[in-house]
């Protein structure tokens, strides 16, 4: 069965304090790793797209990089507009489901 | 920009009633999914359609039905609703060949009292 698994449950920044949130997932045959933003009572917003190890993608503040094992996304000189719920997803080859991790709720104070 | 619309942003219902709940996507994707999203239990698959009229279970389907009868159109449906269907409903949709990303629906938060 596919694992995802996000950590820290919860993190708190100051503005302009870089961090790192982490994915880790056991897949048999990744087809892709995907990252959400979703802000309180709204949808999952799409980020980004992974598709092999090394792969690495840049928007604005936020870079998404995958290794064998885990993901990161690593959040650069944070604003108070970042924060939001980050979630993790990966789907396996010849599939259509995604499989979700639980969420890494992000607050930056300014 | 991919665009899937849910009908309702809110809603509240009696136990028992039939409920409906509406996703339309304009992407001409196959695939099209409903998830529910509760506190510490994260997204939970409750169907998805991966054609018209085609649909299979996800992992949580007891309580619920689907209807597909066009592309871009479906349904979710609550045969008797109960409170412990009190959720949040997202719809998504993607493609089955090419970018496999899923987009979403801005959510239907359900009321059951």
């Amino acid at each position: 069965e596919d694992q995802v698994t996000q950590s820290p449950e919860a993190l708190r920044l100051q503005e302009g304090e870089s961090s790192s949130l982490n994915c880790s997932y056991t897949v048999s045959g990744l087809r892709g790793l995907f990252w959400y933003r979703q802000d309180p009572g709204k949808g999952p917003e799409f980020l980004f797209t992974l598709y092999s190890a090394g792969e690495e993608k840049e928007k604005e503040r936020l870079k998404a990089t995958l290794t064998k094992k885990e993901s990161f996304l690593h959040i650069t000189a944070p604003k108070p507009e970042d924060s939001a719920t980050y979630l993790c997803a990966v789907l396996r080859s010849n599939d259509y489901k995604l499989s979700f991790g639980a969420g890494t709720t992000v607050t930056v104070r300014a | 920009d991919v665009k899937v619309t849910q009908s309702s942003r809110y809603l509240v219902k009696r136990t028992g009633e039939k409920v409906f709940l509406e996703c339309v996507q304009d992407m001409d994707h196959e695939n099209m999914f409903w998830y529910r999203q509760d506190p510490g239990l994260g997204l939970r698959l409750i169907y998805f359609s991966y054609d018209v009229k085609m649909k299979e279970k996800g992992d949580i389907p007891e309580g619920y039905s689907v209807s597909r009868e066009k592309k871009e159109r479906f349904s979710l449906i609550l045969e008797s609703a109960s409170t412990n269907q009190t959720s949040m409903y997202l719809c998504a949709s993607s493609f089955v060949q090419g970018s496999p990303e899923a987009f979403f629906g801005q959510g239907t938060r359900l009321t059951v009292v």
